[in-house]
């Protein structure tokens, strides 16, 4: 079976620092790749995903990741961050269309916690 | 984008009890809908796949018993946590959508005393 590890559990950057967040999955074959954000007291949301094609995919409010094959990863980055972006951070793997389904194997999670 | 909700927000009951949480669609048909688990300072657990007109899918561990699932129609799927007992306080979230895309309800807090 597949796995997610998220090695920083817990984030704290001052506005304006960059941002790296680790993800890491475990499967050898077709992977489809998420980033989910969870604002305090709201329900998850997608940040990005990637399925195929370029390897640097953006998603909105100014994340982009970048899925290294190689690596088995799919770190999640910007540039600047502003307190707005503390939240908690899942990265999740769907394996495949066809056996997975739509099944999504989440990592721990990482609280980011920007600071003014 | 899509929209799914979940009712109750919160539920306290007393042990022993059973509680029925919904999870709709709100525009849009999802044949298939996921419910989780969300312990405090964890990640989600996948706890079934709850498909419209047939039985769930269970993922291993999880007892089919204790966590009825039923999904009558494409907008509405139920989860029922019969005889609760503290342990079974947790975050319920569930997500329907399609192959490249869930949406994610904004979750049930259980707490069972």
């Amino acid at each position: 079976a597949q796995s997610v590890s998220q090695h920083n559990h817990h984030v704290i950057l001052s506005e304006a620092a960059s941002l790296e967040l680790g993800c890491n999955y475990s499967y050898g074959g077709t992977v489809n790749l998420f980033w989910y954000v969870q604002y305090p007291g709201q329900h998850l949301q997608l940040l990005l995903k990637y399925f195929s094609g370029d390897p640097l995919v953006k998603g909105i409010k100014g994340f982009e990741a970048e899925f290294i094959k190689s690596k088995f990863s799919f770190n999640l980055r910007k540039p600047s961050v502003q307190w707005s972006d503390t939240a908690e951070y899942f990265c999740a793997v769907n394996v495949g269309l066809t056996g997975g389904g739509n099944k999504l194997t989440f990592g721990t999670g990482t609280q980011l916690k920007v600071e003014l | 984008g899509a929209v799914v909700s979940q009712h109750p927000s919160r539920v306290i009951c007393k042990s022993g009890t059973s509680v029925k949480i919904e999870c709709r669609s709100l525009d849009f048909q999802a044949t298939t809908m996921f419910w989780y688990r969300q312990f405090p300072k964890q990640s989600l657990m996948l706890m079934a796949t709850s498909n419209e007109g047939s039985k769930a899918t269970y993922e291993q561990g999880v007892e089919k018993d204790k966590f009825l699932i039923n999904h009558a129609s494409l907008t509405l799927s139920t989860l029922t946590v019969t005889s609760a007992h503290p342990e079974d306080s947790s975050f319920y979230i569930c997500s329907a959508g399609g192959k490249e895309t869930q949406y994610f309800g904004p979750g049930t807090r259980l707490l069972v005393l």
